[in-house]
């Protein structure tokens, strides 16, 4: 079993609808959790970052982690064509040394169709 | 800021050659992290150095791989002897200490 389950997708919605990625994990001990965005041939950026459980909004985007369920979800709303990209959920524990090791999902591939 | 930089973009080698992949990190940044992407894959961390220093690397394979981060210049992700099954997206990071990654756009090897 993979310590972060992540669907690859593909993913296709129209414009404006509100778009959900999720992961599952399965290392109780992972605390941070993040969401990369990537576009092709580009390396990852960072979008949200959220410590242990809650919530966190940023814009369109709002980040769940759910510590019970080991499940973390990023919705977008109102989802543009510039939204088009991977997606991928990233993990850690406490960092080594304050430094954070990540593991990451597989990637969600997201279309947003005008 | 010129923001992590990472070259070649792209390198062909032939089985059994060498690749050497270099990342400059960002100014004042002193953590440097290499991952591997596999086609259709997510990141796979490799190894995390500080200056002159391998902090960890269990993600690195046993045989042929190798990095390094000097004093002065770039770090330097090295595989020796390189097969097909090392064709991949091979991305750095840096960070300061304590702070969040920034990935460079990555290195993309081809085996032939």
């Amino acid at each position: 079993q993979k310590e972060v389950e992540q669907d690859p997708g593909p993913l296709s919605v129209p414009e404006g609808a509100i778009v959900s990625l999720n992961c599952t994990y399965s290392n109780s001990a992972f605390q941070y959790f993040m969401w990369y965005r990537q576009y092709s041939r580009k390396g990852p950026e960072l979008l949200m970052y959220t410590y242990s459980s809650g919530n966190k909004e940023d814009g369109r985007f709002t980040a769940q982690v759910d510590k019970s369920s080991k499940y973390i979800s990023l919705f977008i709303r109102d989802s543009q064509p510039s939204d088009s990209a991977t997606y991928l959920c990233a993990m850690s524990p406490v960092g080594i040394q304050g430094a954070q090791k990540l593991v990451f999902g597989q990637g969600t591939r997201l279309t947003i169709n005008p | 800021n010129a923001g992590v930089m990472q070259n070649p973009r792209h390198l062909v080698r032939r089985r059994g050659q060498e690749a050497r992949l270099r990342c400059s990190p960002m100014k004042g940044h002193s953590h440097v992290y290499w991952y591997r992407q596999l086609p259709e894959e997510g990141l796979k961390f490799m190894v995390y150095l500080q200056k002159e220093n391998i902090i960890d690397e269990s993600g690195m394979p046993k045989e042929r791989f190798s990095a390094e981060f000097p004093k002065e210049g770039p770090s330097i992700l090295r595989i020796q002897q390189v097969v097909r099954g090392d064709s991949a997206a091979y991305f750095c990071a840096s960070s300061p200490l304590g702070g969040g990654y920034t990935f460079g756009s990555g290195t993309r090897l081809t085996v032939v």
